[in-house]
């Protein structure tokens, strides 16, 4: 069982459209991350939450702790090409525990 | 700076053959990682370690040792392969806790057949 459930895992959609991915989990964590990672390579963070209820934007992703830090989602406006990867979520349950990841959703923006 | 490189890149084994993967940073990291990626698994963590000369079981430990000896390098070893050990294995780092920015290598893919 996983400890982080990520809902989609496959998402394929037309450039232009926009989306979310959700990340959900039964447990608190203290601390969340989103990882994507491209064919051939390893994961690089994109962002870091910390406090309920916490939204952190990049260009035209935003990113959302829940306010139970139970879940998190990562919106996708006006999707693009180089959007495409595999994201992944990561949270840690405590300050000093190891981070757990979902099984990550796998995106794929068509031109 | 190279980050996190690792060595090999791709290897194939027979079943019951042994290697070692080497992960080296040059990033002045205290903590190191090695985690396997299975398609629909995520990443699951093997063993990490929290400074030179430690190490700690992970999630999915069994098959696999490790060894910390520099604090740049962090190696794991598969003494007697299975093909259940076919998986794309990457090492990462980050500065001092768990909650910091991982810094992942490109990856080894092992294929034991």
């Amino acid at each position: 069982t996983q400890l982080l459930e990520q809902s989609p895992q496959f998402l394929s959609i037309q450039e232009g459209e926009n989306l979310t991915v959700y990340c959900n989990s039964s447990s608190v964590f203290s601390s969340l991350q989103w990882y994507r990672q491209e064919p051939g390579e390893g994961p690089v963070l994109l962002v870091t939450v910390v406090t309920g209820g916490e939204v952190k934007k990049l260009k035209r992703l935003t990113f959302q702790f829940g306010d139970a830090r139970k879940d998190s989602s990562l919106h996708i406006t006006a999707a693009q090409p180089g959007d495409t990867g595999l994201y992944l979520c990561a949270g840690a349950r405590t300050s000093g525990s190891r981070l757990t990841f979902g099984e990550g959703t796998q995106l794929t923006v068509n031109p | 700076n190279a980050g996190v490189t690792q060595t090999p890149k791709f290897r194939v084994l027979k079943t019951g053959q042994s290697m070692t993967l080497l992960c080296a940073q040059d990033m002045n990291h205290e903590y190191m990682y090695w985690y396997r990626q299975d398609p629909g698994m995520g990443l699951r963590l093997i063993h990490y370690s929290v400074g030179e000369g430690t190490t700690a079981k992970g999630e999915v430990p069994d098959g696999y040792n490790v060894s910390r000896l520099k604090k740049q390098n962090f190696l794991l070893g598969l003494e007697s392969a299975a093909p259940s050990q076919t998986s794309v294995y990457f090492c990462a780092s980050s500065y001092l806790t768990v909650q910091e920015t991982q810094y992942f290598g490109p990856g080894t893919r092992l294929l034991v057949l």
